[in-house]
């Protein structure tokens, strides 16, 4: 069973600075078949990004994702108030055992 | 625009069951797998079940085993969660997610419901 590990827990930061949120697999994730989603406090989630690093349809391009293997990065290079959100990793492909999400990172205003 | 209206949640006893449904719009249903996510009252997100295009195919997650049963009714753009045997820890907001890939069953969640409620008390 793979186990996702994202960190920080909660990321306090202001409008206009990055964010960099990490998501680390406990196994090696096939093809960087790994997924990132946003969810607002009382929204579904969305999702940003498949394939590690391509950007869903209608993503903003501030969004970017990065890493293979085990370590994933999910980038927001300048926070807008919309942003702030919860965010989830979760690996995909053939094998649904894969299909577990990470805990998840708050990125909250500071 | 892809739709996706979930509905069939509600209060239930323990060991009792309860079917959700989901009625799908804006895409071409029959073209791709659907799934089931639920989040717990304060959780995270937790992959319940998937069923492929053509049903050819239902998986589940170890904590629904044996207890849940996915279907879809393509004629009626619709999909279907059977839930027996419901546990306190079942409690969660349920949603119909759409697979991003047509014709697979890639796990990419890419479009979500607005979710519905099902709370498993005494």
């Amino acid at each position: 069973e793979i186990v996702l590990t994202q960190s920080p827990g909660t990321l306090s930061l202001s409008p206009g600075e990055r964010a960099t949120l990490s998501c680390r697999a406990s196994q090696s994730v096939s093809n960087n078949y790994l997924a990132w989603y946003q969810q607002k406090p009382g929204q579904a989630p969305r999702l940003l990004i498949y394939g590690a690093s391509s950007r869903a349809t209608g993503i903003p391009d501030r969004f970017s994702g990065s890493g293979s293997g085990t370590d994933f990065t999910l980038t927001i290079s300048r926070l807008e108030p919309e942003d702030f959100a919860v965010y989830y990793c979760q690996p995909y492909g053939s094998s649904y055992e894969m299909w577990t999400f990470g805990q998840g990172t708050k990125v909250e205003i500071k | 625009e892809v739709q996706l209206e979930e509905s069939g949640g509600g209060l239930v006893q323990p060991g009792r069951s309860l079917r959700l449904s989901c009625a799908a719009s804006g895409f071409s249903f029959d073209d791709y797998a659907m799934y089931w996510v639920r989040q717990g009252p304060g959780k995270g997100l937790e992959w319940v079940s998937g069923i492929s295009w053509n049903s050819g195919s239902m998986v589940y997650g170890d904590s629904v085993k044996g207890r849940f049963t996915i279907s879809r009714d393509n004629a009626k753009n619709s999909l279907y969660l059977q839930m027996n045997s419901l546990r306190a820890e079942d409690t969660a907001l349920y949603y119909c997610v759409k697979d991003r890939l047509v014709g697979h069953t890639s796990g990419i969640f890419e479009n979500w419901g607005q979710g519905t409620l099902v709370t498993v008390s005494s």
